[in-house]
């Protein structure tokens, strides 16, 4: 059965970075874009990118370029995103659909949480 | 991109049907048949309910169903249950730079 499993909470200085990992398991993690979805406290789902796990090929949403890295490890089918945000949110890893026009299965979330 | 407009409550009855909207524009709900709606309890993630305007994916009831007129779509739940009770999102794919975007939500009350 097709699995997303994201690395565990993080707290984080400002100015500071981290990086949250997306492992995936029970299909072919080339073969489907990862995307990644901000949830602020309290808040609503909000769209920061993709990546192509087959070519690395990435695209951001124009808010968050220049605050986020998508990278992977295909020999570890891990999907990862860097950020240097200072916003306190949940971040989910989802897997695109096939026909790219939805998200059919996603990690379980990693919360971020930026304090001093 | 300004997210998709729902409302942000809806509340039934067990056994009524509510239907939430989901307004776009031309740009993303109206010009793509690439609508989705997502479930989600609190503290969990969020569930795939419909996608692609009409279709559900295996295992979703078919209590749940979806449709579109032109810039607004709509989640309908019939025969609705306590287990209904969550918050609801739509996304559509959009002709922007940033091709994906969510609505702000809409909160389901079973009464």
């Amino acid at each position: 059965q097709v699995q997303l499993v994201q690395s565990g909470a993080e707290v984080k200085k400002p100015g500071a970075s981290v990086k949250v990992s997306c492992k995936a398991s029970g299909y072919t993690f080339t073969g489907y874009f990862m995307h990644w979805v901000r949830q602020a406290p309290g808040q609503g789902l909000e769209w920061m990118g993709w990546i192509n796990p087959n070519s690395g090929g990435t695209h951001y949403a124009q808010k968050f370029q220049g605050w986020v890295t998508m990278t992977r490890d295909t020999s570890i089918s891990t999907a990862y995103m860097e950020l240097r945000s200072d916003d306190t949110a949940l971040y989910y890893c989802a897997r695109g659909t096939a026909a790219a026009g939805s998200f059919d299965y996603w990690g379980q979330g990693t919360l971020v949480t930026v304090s001093s | 991109q300004s997210a998709l407009t729902q409302p942000a409550s809806v509340s039934g009855s067990p056994g009524q049907s509510i239907t939430i909207s989901c307004t776009g524009t031309s740009s993303d709900v109206g010009g793509y048949n690439y609508v989705s709606w997502y479930q989600q309890h609190p503290g969990k993630a969020p569930k795939l309910m419909i996608y692609d305007v009409t279709n559900r994916p295996s295992g979703v009831s078919n209590r749940f169903s979806g449709s579109k007129s032109g810039n607004t779509a709509s989640l309908t739940i019939s025969g609705l249950q306590a287990e209904d009770e969550a918050d609801y999102y739509c996304s559509s794919f959009t002709s922007t730079t940033t091709p994906y975007v969510f609505g702000t939500g809409t909160k389901v009350t079973v009464l």
